[in-house]
């Protein structure tokens, strides 16, 4: 069974850079899984904010950026917003049609 | 533009069957492969089930594997999800999803409440 990881919370300062990061319990994270990021907040569907590791999705400020570091993927704000605070998860594509969510990362901006 | 609006949900005891519907516009729907997501009450986000474009090949999550049904009517470019013997761990916000390697639009979703 394929367990994705992420950051259960995280915290960033009014300007601030963070990056929260996905990975597998066992193995790395490379392009072939597709890596896409999302943004929730309560109450609210997702948002689509990074796929296929580093496309920005339509109306995603570029503040928002995705990558692979060492062996896993990554998403970075740079500039971090109050609005920025929000629940954030990677999917990771892990074989024909199989989708698995990480359990999310909540941020806090503060 | 494109909207996905899901319709179905509600309160159901245990062990019965509910189906979601989620209706689709403003893309290709036949063209699209599309998911079912879920979100139970202050957890995280799972994926549940994709069908692709034509209905050749199904998906489902372990935990509903055998209990779900995913399906699509094309002509009426609707998605379905039927969830028999639903158990209270069901109990959750569905969304359905369209994407293939990701999902790029969502539904507003649809609440179903397990409860006796």
């Amino acid at each position: 069974q394929t367990v994705v990881t992420q950051e259960p919370s995280f915290s960033v300062s009014p300007g601030g850079t963070v990056t929260l990061t996905c990975g597998l319990s066992s193995g790395s994270v490379s392009t072939s899984y597709y890596p896409s990021w999302y943004q929730q907040t309560p109450g609210q569907a997702p948002r689509t904010l990074i796929y296929s590791t580093n496309t920005r999705s339509s109306g995603v400020p570029d503040r928002f950026s995705g990558s692979i570091l060492g062996n896993k993927a990554a998403l970075t704000i740079t500039g971090a917003q109050a609005d920025d605070e929000s629940d954030y998860y990677c999917v990771l594509y892990v074989t024909s049609g199989i989708s698995v969510f990480g359990g999310g990362t909540k941020l806090t901006v503060l | 533009q494109v909207q996905l609006v899901e319709s179905g949900g509600g309160v159901v005891r245990p062990g019965r069957s509910l189906r979601l519907a989620c209706e689709a516009s403003g893309f290709t729907f036949s063209s699209s492969d599309m998911h079912w997501v879920r979100q139970a009450p202050g957890k995280g986000l799972e994926w549940v089930a994709v069908i692709w474009y034509d209905g050749s090949n199904k998906y489902y999550g372990d935990s509903v594997k055998g209990r779900f049904t995913i399906s699509r009517d094309n002509a009426k470019n609707t998605l379905y999800l039927q969830m028999d013997s639903l158990r209270a761990e069901d109990t959750a916000v569905y969304y359905c999803a369209r994407g293939t390697t990701h999902f790029d639009y969502w539904g507003q979703g649809t609440l179903v409440t397990v409860s006796s």
